[in-house]
């Protein structure tokens, strides 16, 4: 069965600090890629998106993620995080198999500190 | 611009009782998908429709059910509830039925069985 792990259960960085966030998959076909962010109080946003081409996607608000096929990872990095991105981070993945459906992870909760 | 808008916010139900939950697309979003977030976990796919059609059904039980009305509306129904059913059910809808077509989460609706 497809699985997605973040090992990152709980981040506390300080502002101004660099993120990096893990994301796996257990999926040896094709996949779309995504990671979704939830702000305190907020609904579920897409955050950024692979589907094909270049590996290295950039999404909003400064964040961009690499895809490694080899490694089966699509981690999600920022260089400077601000208090503004405390939140609950996502990855989710798509196999791409004519099913619609999205397998998320368990989420990564970022605390930062001003 | 409306987003997706989930009904009710919150329910209290007992074991065994039926639940239905409603959500209303954005406007002119044609597919609408059924997740399960359970307290920790991310969140779990349950159901796609499309052009009131079902496209896609996760690894739930039969008690789950759910249909997509003429004006792309959707209702979900879950019956004889138990208590691991407590969670939040969120709901997305999109443009088209592909995923190349972003997913917008509404705010859930917080079900608690007693």
């Amino acid at each position: 069965a497809q699985s997605v792990s973040q090992h990152n259960h709980h981040v506390i960085l300080s502002e101004a600090a660099s993120l990096e966030l893990g994301c796996n998959y257990s999926y040896g076909g094709t996949v779309n890629l995504f990671w979704y962010v939830q702000y305190p109080g907020q609904h579920l946003q897409l955050l950024l998106k692979y589907f094909s081409g270049d590996p290295l996607v950039k999404g909003i608000k400064g964040f961009e993620a690499e895809f490694i096929k080899s490694k089966f990872s699509f981690n999600l990095r920022k260089p400077s995080v601000q208090w503004s991105d405390t939140a609950e981070y996502f990855c989710a993945v798509n196999p791409v198999t004519g099913a619609n459906n999205l397998f998320f992870g368990t989420g990564t909760r970022l605390t930062v500190i001003p | 611009d409306a987003g997706v808008t989930q009904s009710p916010t919150h329910l209290i139900k007992t074991r065994g009782q039926q639940v239905t939950l409603r959500c209303s697309p954005i406007s002119g979003h044609k597919s609408v998908s059924w997740y399960q977030q359970v307290l920790g976990q991310g969140p779990q796919f349950i159901f796609q429709y499309y052009e009131k059609e079902e496209r896609g059904r996760g690894n739930f039980p039969d008690r789950f059910s759910a249909r997509q009305f003429p004006n792309y509306s959707s209702e979900l129904n879950v019956n004889a509830l138990l208590l691991g059913d407590s969670a939040l059910y969120l709901c997305a809808s999109s443009l088209a039925d592909r995923l190349n077509s972003p997913l917008h989460f509404g705010n859930g609706t917080r079900l608690t069985v007693t």
